[in-house]
């Protein structure tokens, strides 16, 4: 079964510059989740989505990032500006249900660094 | 606001000892509970978990411990190896929505 996929791995870009990072869950999977997780600390969902409506985003900032599920598969998650802060490596994940949370897989990341 | 904590940062174990890592809640609304294991450049794996109505759960040699009163979980690796060094995080859920993780403790294993 292949595992959830997202690209970049890595980028390095300066602020006030846009990034685009791209998520493939595991097929079948209806939850999808972003996941922003900073250097020594745990991982912040940033948002989820059951297929492709917004069931949580209440820790996305909204002025600079968005995110979008357009066919209930594969997700987007944008940044522009970038600054300094958003140093970090973003997680995916997926799940069956969403409601069960020992079935969230993880995609290996996309490590952003904005200098 | 850190819901979940982990305190020590760092664990450092003898191959075939115990090693024991702690986690600290604040929300007594938390019902469910897990632990995953993260390799360099890798995404976190699902460990093992556990509901708020028990007080141990098992898994080979991994044990977790959940005491409510205390609102503290801890992960009992035991015997540990070599391969088990990685960085462990505990994480938190209200009725499986939100999970919030802790900061992570690293795990060294030395043969």
């Amino acid at each position: 079964e292949a595992g959830v996929a997202q690209s970049p791995r890595y980028k390095i870009i300066e602020k006030r510059q846009s990034v685009a990072f791209w998520c493939n869950p595991i097929s079948g999977h209806a939850t999808l989740y972003w996941y922003q997780q900073i250097l020594g600390q745990g991982p912040k969902l940033l948002i989820q989505f059951q297929n492709n409506g917004v069931v949580d985003d209440s820790q996305l900032p909204k002025d600079r990032f968005s995110a979008e599920r357009l066919k209930g598969v594969d997700s987007t998650l944008k940044i522009q500006p970038a600054k300094l802060e958003d140093s970090a490596v973003y997680l995916c994940a997926s799940s069956l249900r969403g409601n069960a949370a020992n079935t969230i897989y993880f995609g290996e990341g996309s490590w952003l660094t904005v200098v | 606001d850190q819901q979940v904590k982990q305190n020590s940062p760092s664990l450092s174990v003898q191959e075939g000892r115990i090693s024991i890592l702690n986690c600290d809640y604040t929300n007594s609304m938390f019902d469910y509970f897990l632990w995953y294991k993260k390799y360099p450049a890798e995404g976190p794996t699902f460990l093992i978990s556990i509901s708020s109505i028990k007080d141990k759960n098992e898994d080979g040699r991994f044990t977790v411990f959940l005491n409510k009163s205390a609102k503290h979980l801890s992960l009992h690796i035991v015997p540990s190896q070599p391969g088990d060094s990685a960085v462990y995080f505990c994480a938190a859920s209200e009725n499986n929505n939100d999970m919030r993780f802790g900061a992570g403790t690293r795990l060294t294993v030395k043969p």
